[in-house]
């Protein structure tokens, strides 16, 4: 069966530069969610997105934006990168609202040097 | 103070044994609770999910418990193996149409042979 695909797997940044994170949710999922966890941390919530659209905003940095593209996939950028974040960015993609079947993806690893 | 809070934090045990880890959790109320694996550098994966009115859940090797009274939750493996060694979180989903997720700070596990 499809999972959450994210790209790049691994990636590595040197200080202020720009990094741009790729997640394409299950098909016919609806609502995407980003997920930042340092090292030895719990993850936390950045940023979701239900049909295209915002729907929460968590912990996520001025420096970085995001969005859902009409296919439905979704891009996280980061700008003026700092070495804290250096961390596992994940998504997660949900279509089924009344259970919140979340599907998460395996990651990408972004070192900022 | 965590709204989920997990123990032990860490533990160790041998390769065919049984354990149990905790999660408490002050959320309330919440839409459902999940148990998920985490290994390093990956993306969470399900393993449980129980909405407020079950009492428990079993995949496999894998049984939940939840007692909503108490606020509390268990994950018994049994028969643990090597791969079992892993990071298991407590997460409950927020109510309402945004379905974020409250992450537990997790118990790392590590089954030795």
């Amino acid at each position: 069966a499809a999972g959450v695909i994210q790209s790049p797997r691994h990636l590595i940044k040197e200080k202020r530069e720009t990094a741009t994170l790729k997640c394409y949710p299950i098909p016919r999922h609806d609502t995407v969610y980003w997920y930042q966890q340092g090292p030895g941390q719990d993850p936390q919530f950045l940023i979701s997105f239900y049909e295209k659209m915002q729907s929460d905003k968590g912990s996520i940095p001025d420096r970085f934006s995001a969005q859902q593209f009409s296919d439905y996939h979704s891009e996280l950028n980061m700008s003026s990168l700092e070495l804290g974040d250096s961390a596992l960015y994940f998504c997660a993609s949900s279509g089924d609202r009344a259970n919140y079947g979340y599907t998460f993806g395996s990651g990408t690893r972004l070192t900022v040097v | 103070k965590n709204q989920v809070e997990q123990s032990p934090q860490s533990l160790i045990i041998l390769e065919g044994k049984n354990c149990t880890l905790q999660c408490n959790y002050t959320v309330s109320p919440f839409s459902n609770l999940r148990w998920y694996k985490q290994d390093t550098g990956r993306g969470p994966v399900s393993l449980t999910i129980m909405t407020f009115s079950e009492n428990t859940k079993s995949n496999g090797r894998y049984t939940a418990t939840l007692d909503a009274d108490t606020k509390q939750s268990s994950l018994h493996i049994t028969a643990s193996q090597l791969s079992d060694s892993a990071s298991y979180i407590c997460v409950v989903t927020v109510p309402g149409n945004t379905g974020k997720l409250i992450f537990g700070q997790g118990t790392t596990l590590q089954v030795k042979p």
